[in-house]
């Protein structure tokens, strides 16, 4: 069975800050990893790594993967507090695509 | 370009009750997922949909249905409610699969009581 494992589970800083959060996985047959940024309701989608897509970048966010440990870091610099959420990693199962196993998330805190 | 759309966004129901939720997923999406986030148990997949044809079902009793429809919205049902079944139920719609899989966008999910 697939498994996501994030950490830490919560997380306090101030604005300014960077920070690093951790996903790491166990699956078969590895597709992809995914991670999501959940503010209130909807998960919104942040980046998508590959075995061709290792890194990804989007203003102070970045994340790589390690197709060889099995795990993913996401990088936030410069925290304001509109980063303040849940982190959410995710990984396809072997049967679909788009059937998503969810690690627990990171509760981001960002204090003024 | 409209996103995914749930409905309704608050729910009360009692014990016993049956409910069923709304998705329109985003316009040329085909596929639409169904998952469950409590807090004890984090997000889990439901089901999902591709083609009005359930593609894959997650770990969850045969009280939880769905289906979808020929312009690709697509509907979930529990029936007999029980109070473990009070969740926020997001449903996600993605475009046709890559082999390295493909990004899936939520919806702002229906906030479930069951009292």
């Amino acid at each position: 069975e697939d498994k996501v494992v994030q950490s830490p589970l919560s997380l306090v800083v101030h604005e300014g800050d960077t920070v690093t959060l951790n996903c790491s996985y166990e699956v078969t047959n590895f597709r992809s990893l995914l991670w999501y940024k959940q503010e209130k309701k909807a998960p919104t989608f942040l980046f998508m790594l590959t075995s061709s897509g290792i890194e990804k970048k989007s203003g102070r966010l970045s994340s790589i993967l390690d197709k060889k440990e099995l795990f993913s870091i996401l990088n936030i610099t410069a925290t304001q507090t509109g980063d303040s959420a849940v982190y959410l990693c995710a990984v396809p199962a072997p049967g679909s695509a788009r059937q998503l196993t969810f690690g627990s998330g990171t509760q981001l805190t960002v204090l003024p | 370009k409209a996103g995914v759309t749930q409905t309704p966004r608050y729910l009360i129901k009692t014990r016993g009750q049956q409910v069923t939720l709304s998705c329109s997923p985003i316009s040329g999406h085909r596929s639409v997922s169904w998952y469950q986030q409590t807090p004890g148990q984090g997000l889990q997949f439901l089901f999902e949909y591709f083609s009005e044809t359930q593609r894959n079902k997650g770990n969850f009793p045969g009280r939880f249905s769905g289906r979808q429809f020929s312009n690709s919205r697509s509907e979930m049902n529990v029936s007999t409610l029980e109070l473990g079944d009070s969740a926020l139920y997001l449903c996600a719609s993605s475009t046709r699969t890559v082999a390295e899989g493909t990004e899936a966008f939520f919806g702002q999910g229906t906030r479930l009581t069951v009292v």
